[in-house]
């Protein structure tokens, strides 16, 4: 089955401890997308990659770090994670093709304390 | 910045009756537009991706409609029924940044049997 793979579901953890949320796709996708959707605002990119070992910084990307060393998949790193970061996030994938819609993951609802 | 806005935010409507909202976006540097259903606990999936002025595109009782040179998109549902029951997200791709998917907060629709 053609999916995007988030985890974990839901994570509490607690201010400046280091945690990786992963994402990977089985489409072979070139694009993979990090979102954060906070109560009143729209989805708003984090980190964005066009392709393997090709991250650019989207419209939030103060306290993430992504990486892609395998076109699967893009792992979202909160180095130091503070409360301000409690949010839903959602990993995407598409093609390349600029008119291809997106593919969600289910979302990783993490709480920081 | 670009925004795009939709409206009306929610919307409560009975079985059987058909509805519609407005995705706006700016007219100028028109790429593409994108509609995507959002059930609460699940992830977004996406509806239609539209590009040419005048577009009409459906899937069942959903259909959606394009004015690049106004700036707006319409999504109707016809005979709504307690499972069309969502947020409902546009997405403006400008040809300024093909890279970047920018969201509306959407319009969450709520139909009671």
């Amino acid at each position: 089955e053609a999916q995007v793979t988030q985890n974990p579901r839901y994570l509490i953890t607690v201010t400046g401890k280091k945690l990786t949320v992963t994402c990977s796709q089985n489409m072979n996708h070139e694009y993979m997308s990090w979102y954060r959707q906070d109560p009143g605002l729209g989805l708003r990119q984090i980190y964005y990659s066009m392709n393997v070992e090709v991250t650019d910084k989207g419209d939030v990307p103060e306290g993430y770090k992504v990486s892609r060393k395998e076109k699967r998949n893009f792992p979202l790193i909160l180095e130091s994670p503070s409360p301000n970061q409690t949010s839903l996030y959602f990993c995407a994938s598409k093609t390349g093709t600029l008119n291809s819609p997106l593919h969600f993951g289910n979302g990783t609802r993490l709480t920081v304390t | 910045i670009l925004n795009v806005e939709q409206s009306p935010q929610s919307l409560h409507v009975q079985e059987g009756d058909s509805t519609n909202f407005t995705c706006s976006f700016p007219s100028s540097n028109f790429y593409a537009l994108h509609w995507y259903r959002w059930e609460t606990a699940k992830s977004p999936e996406a509806l239609f991706v539209m590009t040419l002025n005048g577009d009409e595109k459906k899937k069942g009782r959903i259909s959606a409609t394009l004015n690049t040179k106004e700036g707006y998109s319409y999504l109707y549902i016809k005979g709504s029924q307690p499972e069309d029951s969502a947020t409902y997200l546009c997405a403006f791709l400008s040809s300024y940044n093909t890279d970047k998917l920018i969201f509306g907060t959407g319009t969450r629709l709520q139909v009671f049997p």
